[in-house]
């Protein structure tokens, strides 16, 4: 079946630095892949989604591109911030529900 | 703009009790789906609904059910509950049937003692 690959964590950086959280699927088909961010004692946001081969979702200085050749949806940010500490998970779409990664965990030291 | 809205927000629950959680999508949605995420864990499928009818089942367990009403709220019921059941429970709502951006709840925070 389908599923989802994520760097494990945590990953610690230091504010302004670049990031990039690897993210590679396998399916059949051509699923939606999806970025999604769970803050600390919250509930899970989407941050950025793309729909077919070579989209780019962006968002918040957050960008991923959706790369079939090398089934991956890699998450980067040029300069991250405190603010940007959270779990991200990857997901695909599987039907009708979502297949998520077991998420990364970022901690950005100021 | 409205999101979806879970109640109660947190829960506590001894073994074998039972528990229903309840979701509100967000308004013109038409599709609900449940999400377990145990601690440290990432969220699994449980079972989703359209037009309040069931459409995907994922790894939900035969002790839960759920249903969809006429409108659109749903309700997760958990019955015999177990120490494992303590988990957080995430209601997501979508405005078609399927492949459209699921948008997430703030989650009922189930602990089972």
């Amino acid at each position: 079946g389908n599923s989802v690959t994520q760097m494990e964590g945590p990953v610690t950086l230091s504010e302004e630095a670049f990031l990039t959280i690897n993210c590679t699927y396998t399916a059949t088909g051509y699923p939606s892949l999806f970025w999604y961010v769970q803050y600390p004692g919250e509930g899970l946001q989407l941050l950025l989604k793309a729909t077919k081969a070579d989209d780019k979702g962006s968002n918040k200085g957050f960008e991923a591109t959706y790369r079939k050749e090398t089934t991956s949806f890699h998450l980067e940010k040029g300069s991250v911030q405190v603010s940007d500490s959270a779990v991200y998970f990857c997901a695909l779409s599987e039907g009708n529900a979502l297949n998520f990664g077991k998420g990364t965990s970022l901690l950005v030291t100021p | 703009a409205a999101g979806v809205i879970q109640s109660p927000r947190h829960l506590i629950k001894e073994k074998r009790e039972t528990a229903t959680l309840k979701c509100y999508p967000i308004p013109r949605h038409d599709t609900v789906y449940w999400y377990q995420q145990g601690p440290g864990q990432d969220p699994q499928f449980l079972i989703s609904f359209y037009e309040k009818m069931q459409s995907d089942k994922g790894s939900i367990p035969d002790r839960f059910s759920a249903q969809q009403f006429s409108d659109y709220h749903s309700e997760l019921n958990m019955s015999s509950l177990e120490l494992g059941d303590s988990a957080l429970y995430f209601c997501a709502s979508t405005k078609t049937g399927g492949l459209e951006t699921q948008y997430f709840g703030p989650g009922t925070r189930l602990l089972v003692l």
